[in-house]
């Protein structure tokens, strides 16, 4: 079983449409979750993080955490075409001292398409 | 501020050829790390380096090394290439303030080994 299962999708929705994507893990030494879009052959770029249980939200996109159940979510409100992407969930276990642990383990990533 | 920088964008190797790569992280990072990631998979970890010491090594083989230089900046070497090692070399750069990370991603390079 690998440690952070992903559904790769791909995804294809309408303009506007609320996006829900999800991640489950088996590690419970994570503590930091993150997610991460990525446009076809860029780096991936840091959306939001979040530490251990809770929802945080920025702008249209609200990330969930559920540390009970190992699953975590990313929700897209209003979703545009430019949200099309490939969003990819990643965690970490809880930081070493002066700032010595940054492996991410990362999900396979989702593929999504905003239709206009 | 400049963002993590990485070059070459891109560059075609033979099998059995060396290849370097190389990372400059955003200032005032000092932990820098790689990771490799193949066509329709998450990237996967493969070092990470603090204040010039290497603080964590992904399940690649031992072809793959890396250092860090005093001005944090970063190398990636990869011998003896291999058709598999065809992939998107990412560079992160990384700092805590207070206990959560900030890991920014690089653009990448695109490695092709034919």
């Amino acid at each position: 079983q690998k440690e952070v299962e992903q559904d790769p999708g791909p995804l294809s929705v309408p303009e506007g449409a609320i996006v829900s994507l999800n991640c489950t893990y088996s590690n419970s030494a994570f503590q930091y979750f993150m997610w991460y879009r990525q446009y076809s052959r860029k780096g991936p770029e840091l959306l939001m993080y979040t530490y251990s249980s809770g929802n945080k939200e920025d702008g249209r996109f609200t990330a969930q955490v559920d540390k009970s159940s190992k699953y975590i979510s990313l929700f897209i409100r209003d979703s545009q075409p430019s949200d099309s992407a490939t969003y990819l969930c990643a965690m970490n276990r809880a930081m070493g001292s002066g700032g010595s642990n940054y492996k991410l383990t990362f999900g396979k990533g989702t593929l999504l398409t905003v239709n206009p | 501020d400049a963002g993590v920088t990485q070059s070459p964008t891109h560059l075609i190797k033979t099998r059995g050829q060396h290849v370097t790569l190389r990372c400059s992280p955003i200032s005032g990072h000092k932990s820098v790390s790689w990771y490799q990631q193949v066509l329709g998979q998450g990237p996967q970890f493969i070092f990470q380096y603090y204040e010039k010491e290497e603080r964590g090594r992904g399940n690649f083989p031992d072809r793959f090394s890396a250092r860090q230089f005093p001005n944090y900046s970063s190398e990636l070497n990869v011998n003896a290439l291999l058709l598999g090692d065809s992939a998107l070399y990412l560079c992160a750069s990384s700092s805590a303030k207070g206990r959560v990370p900030t890991i920014i991603f690089g653009p990448g390079t695109r490695l092709t080994v034919t």
